[in-house]
């Protein structure tokens, strides 16, 4: 299996500032990575598909890049809103996997 | 718009069978890669398989000899099946779609314990 590695684990920004997340393969999986985000007792959302396409109806304040094994989530400005637990996904090879998750909480 | 809702028993006691269903509304059973995924702390999120309406389906290998995920295209639905289950299966199991784009719609997920 692929693994997926995110860091920080957890992180505390104010409102306005520039978040990044981090994800990280085990192996090369082109651009077949997705991201979701997951809110207290609620199923994850999906944000990003493809490394960097925007899902329909998510802020344009959030964006991603990256391939291969290397890759990033931004905020580019952070709203008391994102407060949520982010997650990768990778779609490249059976079985999908993801991330442990990075907690983003608001100072 | 895609409606996903689990239901089945919320309690299972170890050894035994957890069995899920997943309703469909909004879309055709016809259409999609139907999927089953579970989240707990000690594994995160995790994906079980999926089926598709053309016969194909794939399964996590760490769980393949215990799971089957079968579609009922008369009522639009699809099922879990996992067998022999432990305390490690203790999780919310959510049910979705799934394609290489990763997961689109999820169900609001559904709580099962695992335990005597």
């Amino acid at each position: 299996d692929i693994q997926m590695t995110q860091s920080p684990s957890s992180l505390s920004a104010s409102v306005g500032d520039r978040v990044t997340i981090t994800c990280r393969a085990s192996q090369s999986i082109a651009n077949y990575l997705n991201w979701y985000q997951q809110k207290p007792g609620k199923a994850p959302r999906r944000l990003m598909f493809a490394a960097s396409g925007l899902q329909s109806g998510v802020p344009s304040r959030f964006s991603g890049s990256g391939s291969g094994t290397d890759f990033t989530l931004t905020i580019s400005s952070l709203r008391p809103e994102d407060s949520a637990t982010y997650f990768c996904q990778q779609s490249y090879s059976m079985p999908p996997t993801f991330g442990q998750g990075t907690k983003v909480e608001i100072k | 718009q895609v409606q996903l809702q689990e239901s089945g028993p919320g309690l299972v006691k170890p050894s035994e069978t957890l069995s899920l269903t997943c309703s469909v509304s909004g879309a055709s059973i016809s259409s999609y890669y139907w999927s089953w995924i579970r989240q707990s702390p000690a594994k995160g999120l995790e994906w079980i398989g999926y089926i598709h309406s053309r016969g194909s389906n794939n399964y996590n290998p760490s769980l393949k000899s215990r799971v089957t995920i079968s579609l009922d295209t008369s009522n639009n639905l699809f099922s879990l099946k996992l067998t022999s289950v432990t305390a490690a299966d203790t999780a919310i199991y959510y049910c979705a779609t799934y394609d290489n784009s990763g997961v689109n719609y999820w169900g609001q997920g559904a709580l099962v314990t695992v335990s005597s």
